[in-house]
């Protein structure tokens, strides 16, 4: 198995709603990612998890909050979104932290927020 | 701090033409680089990579060699088809990067390529 697989692909949600991404990888990988990009931009990178420890958090909002329960899992819970956070959010995982191999990406939830 | 700097685009060919994309770099250290695709409605794909000076990756007949010397990987196809129209992205990995230990993106070009 070599593919990042995130649900779901398409997500709407309202400003008070709370929702999770979630993100699967069966490659062994030991540092996952969270990516937001936004239309005709590279992707931004939001959190970094190393050997299931929060690594780096790039001054996210708090209403976005990660969650790694196992090697395999990364989620990323919503609440209270506002409409500026409506893009595509990529997950992706790499061997460890040092990504000599590069990354594998997930294919993206579209998140839009009414 | 790293940094990555690509081509504007878009680029507009047309079907088995020559393709080079030009992307060049900053890094404090001794990055990987890679080239990342991405078609429309979907997620970032690796393309190809190579992790030393004068390496070249390769990969669906697309190439980039690394040059120290001039800080570039460029990307280049020598026939280019309507299925490569996507948006690609150059990057780099610098593991000696202490407190920035992901991936450095360029802005990103888009490929058209008309029949």
């Amino acid at each position: 198995d070599t593919e990042v697989t995130q649900t779901p692909k398409h997500l709407v949600m309202g400003m008070t709603n709370k929702k999770s991404l979630k993100c699967e990888q069966h490659m062994g990988h030991r540092a996952m990612y969270w990516y937001k990009q936004k239309a005709k931009k590279p992707p931004e990178l939001m959190f970094v998890y190393s050997y299931e420890k929060l690594s780096i958090n790039e001054s996210v909002p708090s209403r976005f909050s990660p969650e790694c329960p196992n090697s395999s899992l990364l989620n990323l819970h919503l609440h209270a979104l506002q409409p500026e956070d409506s893009a595509l959010y990529l997950c992706a995982s790499s061997q460890d932290l040092t990504a000599n191999y590069g990354y594998t990406f997930g294919s993206g939830t579209r998140l839009t927020v009414v | 701090g790293n940094s990555v700097t690509q081509m504007e685009g878009p680029v507009t060919l047309s079907e088995e033409a020559f393709l080079t994309i030009n992307c060049t770099y900053t890094a404090t250290g001794y990055p990987s680089l890679f080239w990342y695709v991405q078609y429309p409605g979907e997620g970032l794909q690796l393309l190809l990579k190579a992790t030393k000076a004068d390496d070249k990756g390769s990969n669906k007949g697309f190439e980039a060699t690394y040059r120290k010397e001039t800080t570039s990987f460029h990307l280049e196809k020598g026939s280019v088809q309507v299925s490569d129209s996507a948006v690609y992205f150059c990057a780099l990995s610098d593991p000696t990067d202490m407190g920035r230990r992901a991936l450095t993106f360029g802005s990103g070009t888009r490929l058209q390529v008309q029949p």
